[in-house]
């Protein structure tokens, strides 16, 4: 079955590392989505991407880099982390026109 | 900034009784509107989306424009629909803003 899969699953980390997320997708969708989720504030974008080209800020993008390798994947960077990203970060893809996302399963990162 | 406001964080009812959750969205042109479900151990996925006028496992919602909700109803909920549920309006060619999220809890 096509899929969005998410790597790592979980992670720890500390205060000033370089992480990065990556998501990959076989649905051979255009559109893809990294978005982190708080207790309590659902799910707020970070990043989106329409195309291998095409980058776009989201609702919440400071602090985090995207890069767009192929159209399978889309890797999500936190340069310098700090405790407040901790989070769970959910990958995205959708095709217009019907425009359903479908979820990765997460990757949990907690940032001491 | 587009809001999305789901006033309720957990709505418990009992089994055969009618539920509805409720949102509320700020109002920006012509957002498209959605519902997404998590069911416990699984992945976020689509429940279902207004342009479609679709009843899903007996769900419906209902679009009111002059009130900017888009709530999700459903007259008698079964222990399977416990999970949590968000409201998400797209704007601006396909960009999502998901509420909090509601936990449903139907009990026997």
């Amino acid at each position: 079955d096509a899929d969005v899969t998410q790597t790592p699953r979980n992670r720890i980390t500390k205060t000033g590392k370089r992480i990065m997320l990556e998501c990959s997708q076989t649905k051979g969708h255009d559109r893809m989505y990294w978005y982190r989720q708080d207790p309590g504030l659902g799910l707020r974008l970070i990043y989106y991407s329409f195309d291998v080209k095409d980058i776009n800020k989201g609702e919440i993008s400071d602090g985090y880099s995207v890069s767009r390798q192929a159209q399978a994947k889309f890797s999500l960077s936190l340069e310098s982390a700090i405790p407040n990203q901790t989070a769970l970060y959910f990958c995205a893809t959708s095709d217009p026109p019907r425009n359903e996302q479908f979820f990765g399963p997460g990757t949990r990162l907690t940032v001491l | 900034a587009q809001r999305v406001t789901q006033p309720e964080k957990l709505l418990s009812v009992f089994k055969g009784a009618p539920v509805e959750l409720k949102c509320n969205y700020s109002y920006s042109g012509s957002p498209e509107l959605f519902w997404y479900v998590q069911y416990s151990r699984q992945r976020l996925q689509l429940l279902l989306r207004h342009i479609s006028r679709e009843s899903i496992k007996g769900f419906t919602a209902d679009l009111n424009k002059g009130e900017t909700s888009f709530h999700l109803k459903k007259p008698f909920a079964q222990e399977e629909d416990s999970a949590m549920y968000y409201c998400a309006p797209a704007y601006n060619f396909n960009k999502f803003y998901f509420g909090s999220g509601t936990k449903l809890n139907v009990k026997p």
